[in-house]
């Protein structure tokens, strides 16, 4: 099947500080590709839907000036944490949809202290 | 009310066991229906879809009642390997996005 790489894998940093997230599809293009947050014990929840060339479309009560995604190819999304909060410590996990389905990648862990 | 509501569990069954998850959604233009599995602190995997004529892969059987807007996972045979949380998922056809439910966790015991 289709293979969505995430990098890193798992990230610290200190409040303040801004981190980046790239999400790549290895063998196909994606021309959409999502970004979802989990907390502990919680479900998926969508934070935005990115398309290539455009601007991203964020789900309600997702901050898009401190959430920053760039679709800049059809294999490349990123997405930006500035400013980062202990509270958005979270399990960031992006995925790439082709025609048939959608893929996710390994996940991104961030702590932030 | 939550678009993909579960029984979060967990459900503590021995090998061998046959268990049930059952799910269900609110939001009648959902389209498509998924189940999947989710090992901890791992990205959610497609276990399979989920059709209105039931459809079953090995051990697994997976069932749509549209009617009454739930679906069903039936795992036979439970085996250790099985244990994971198990996500109901829906598309809805509006906004063609996946909605998540919380998980139902499976711990399989020897």
């Amino acid at each position: 099947g289709a293979v969505v790489s995430q990098h890193p894998s798992w990230v610290i940093c200190k409040s303040g500080t801004s981190v980046k997230i790239e999400c790549r599809s290895l063998d196909f293009q994606a021309t959409t590709m999502f970004w979802y947050r989990q907390f502990p014990k919680q479900s998926l929840m969508l934070m935005a839907t990115s398309n290539e060339g455009s601007k991203a479309t964020y789900e309600q009560g997702v901050e898009k000036d401190k959430f920053l995604i760039n679709h800049a190819s059809l294999t490349l999304s990123t997405l930006t944490v500035t400013s980062a909060h202990p509270e958005d410590s979270s399990f960031y996990i992006c995925s790439a949809r082709d025609h048939y389905e959608q893929y996710f990648g390994p996940g991104t862990r961030l702590t932030v202290t | 009310r939550k678009e993909v509501e579960q029984d979060p569990g967990p459900f503590n069954v021995p090998e061998g066991a046959t268990v049930a998850f059952n799910c269900t959604y609110s939001n009648s233009a959902s389209q498509s229906f998924f189940w999947y599995r989710q090992d901890c602190r791992k990205e959610p995997k497609l276990l399979m879809s989920v059709y209105s004529s039931g459809n079953e892969d090995g051990r697994f059987t997976a069932q749509l009642n549209r009617a009454s807007q739930y679906i069903s996972l039936l795992i036979r045979d439970s085996k250790l390997s099985d244990s994971a949380t198990y996500l109901c998922v829906v598309n809805n056809l509006n906004t063609d996005k996946l909605i998540f439910g919380t998980g139902t966790r499976l711990q399989v015991f020897p």
